[in-house]
């Protein structure tokens, strides 16, 4: 089974470009998650998706930051205009979260995008 | 809000030393425990999980114990292999609820790095 696919796995831009990060969850997730890592740090939620809907942006910087699940499978998250504290790893992650409630199932990670901000 | 403090690194062991990180959390209501753990250049794995206090969780020979009267989760290994090389994640997650922006967002500790030499 194909795990949680990101592209690209490196990215170099300059400041004040726009970049995107792409991720493809596991095949039936109907949860996804972008997550920030900054070096050093553990991982910080942006979004979670449950299919289409966000239904937690509130870490989200909305100013700068965008993202979508048009279709409930993949996403895409945006930053425009790049600002040089932006440069970290983003990392997605996909779960199957039950209707029926109980403690909560894993979230499988993908191996993250590092962004450097020139 | 929710938070994991985890001891302060890294750890630099030789093989077949015990090896302990600790974990500790605050958190409202009844969350699920978690350790992840990263090796170089691949993405967050799942170790081992606990989701109710007292339960054990276990995975290649490392082992963490629920602890909520000390509200701790620490991670523990009897003897570490140099392939143990990596970093460890603390996290803890709310779960299911009813509503709540929290459901099945993760909160991660800052890492802690490992290293085992021969």
């Amino acid at each position: 089974e194909a795990g949680v696919v990101q592209s690209p796995r490196y990215k170099i831009i300059e400041k004040k470009q726009p970049v995107a990060f792409w991720c493809n969850p596991i095949s039936g997730h109907n949860t996804l998650y972008w997550y920030l890592q900054n070096l050093g740090q553990g991982p910080e939620l942006l979004i979670r998706y449950e299919n289409e809907e966000a239904v937690d942006d509130s870490q989200l910087p909305k100013d700068r930051f965008s993202a979508e699940r048009l279709k409930g499978v993949d996403s895409t998250l945006k930053i425009q205009p790049a600002e040089l504290g932006d440069s970290a790893v983003y990392l997605c992650a996909s779960s199957l979260e039950l209707i029926s409630g109980g403690a909560s199932n894993e979230q499988f990670f993908g191996p993250g995008t590092r962004l450097t901000v020139l | 809000g929710n938070s994991v403090t985890q001891m302060e690194g890294p750890v630099t062991l030789s093989e077949e030393a015990f090896l302990t990180i600790n974990c500790t959390y605050t958190a409202t209501g009844y969350p699920s425990l978690f350790w992840y753990v990263q090796y170089p250049g691949e993405g967050l794995q799942l170790l081992l999980k606990a989701t109710k206090a007292d339960d054990k969780g276990s995975n290649k020979g490392f082992e963490a114990t629920y602890r909520k009267e000390t509200t701790s989760f620490h991670l523990e290994k009897g003897s570490v292999q140099v392939s143990d090389s990596a970093v460890y994640f603390c996290a803890l997650s709310d779960g299911f609820g009813a509503g709540g922006t929290s459901y099945g967002k993760l909160t991660f500790g800052q890492g802690t790095i490992l290293t085992v030499h021969p």
